[in-house]
């Protein structure tokens, strides 16, 4: 399975965008990019996902590097409600690929808006 | 529609005790997952349904069952509680085995 490297903290100042890094240097061809949000206490809730081309959504945008290697989540006008441990996760969606259908969550980005 | 519930939110128990987390779901979809959360961890998969009377294990299966009668419920069964299985229990659905996965809002346990 492709793992995934992001920065334990980041912070972010209420109204500014969020940027925040993932790192998939082994990711295969058939892997999607996929991030999930857990607000404390809470249920991970889906937030996006991409394979290649720049994805964007009533919640996000997810910047995909050419080579696949990094993305990058953006929360454009970050609010205090936003503050949450972010995961940003490598997934197949092709039956037969290692990590077919599996969400393996890392220990995720926690991200902290702050007024 | 409500989506994934988690019953109850809180319990504890003693070493020992048995107890079935409860998960059922209205959208209609066919997988379930539950996952377990330690502090401060992301999510392991215990097991997962790909439909009524299917099931499989995940990653740490070890001290739980489940079963799987309908499409709308998914139990996951402790027999023998141990303090190594206080965490968070998640539930989750998705409408196929590489869906979007929706989570539910968990049940805190405590084993003493």
């Amino acid at each position: 399975d492709a793992k995934t490297t992001q920065p334990p903290s980041m912070d972010c100042a209420e109204g500014r965008a969020a940027n925040l890094p993932c790192n998939h240097s082994t990711i295969s061809g058939n892997e999607y990019v996929y991030w999930y949000r857990q607000i404390h206490s809470q249920g991970p809730q889906y937030i996006i996902h991409g394979l290649k081309n720049n994805e964007t959504n009533e919640m996000a945008s997810l910047i995909i590097t050419e080579d696949r290697k990094s993305s990058t989540l953006i929360l454009p006008h970050a609010t205090l409600r936003d503050t949450a441990v972010y995961y940003c996760i490598v997934r197949s969606l092709n039956a037969g690929g290692t990590s077919y259908g599996k969400l393996t969550f890392g220990q995720g980005t926690i991200l902290t808006v702050h007024p | 529609n409500a989506g994934v519930t988690q019953t109850p939110k809180f319990r504890i128990l003693k070493i020992g005790q048995s107890m079935t987390l409860q998960c059922a779901q209205d959208m209609n979809h066919n997988y379930m997952y539950w996952y377990r959360q330690d502090p401060g961890m992301g999510l392991k998969l215990i097991y997962y349904s790909v439909g009524a009377g299917i099931t499989d294990k995940g990653e740490v299966p070890n001290g739980y069952n489940v079963s799987r009668s309908t499409t709308e419920d998914f139990p996951l069964r402790l027999e023998l509680a141990a303090p190594s299985q206080t965490s968070v229990y998640f539930c989750a659905s998705s409408a196929a085995l590489a869906g979007t996965q929706y989570f539910g809002p968990g049940t805190r346990l405590t084993v003493l």
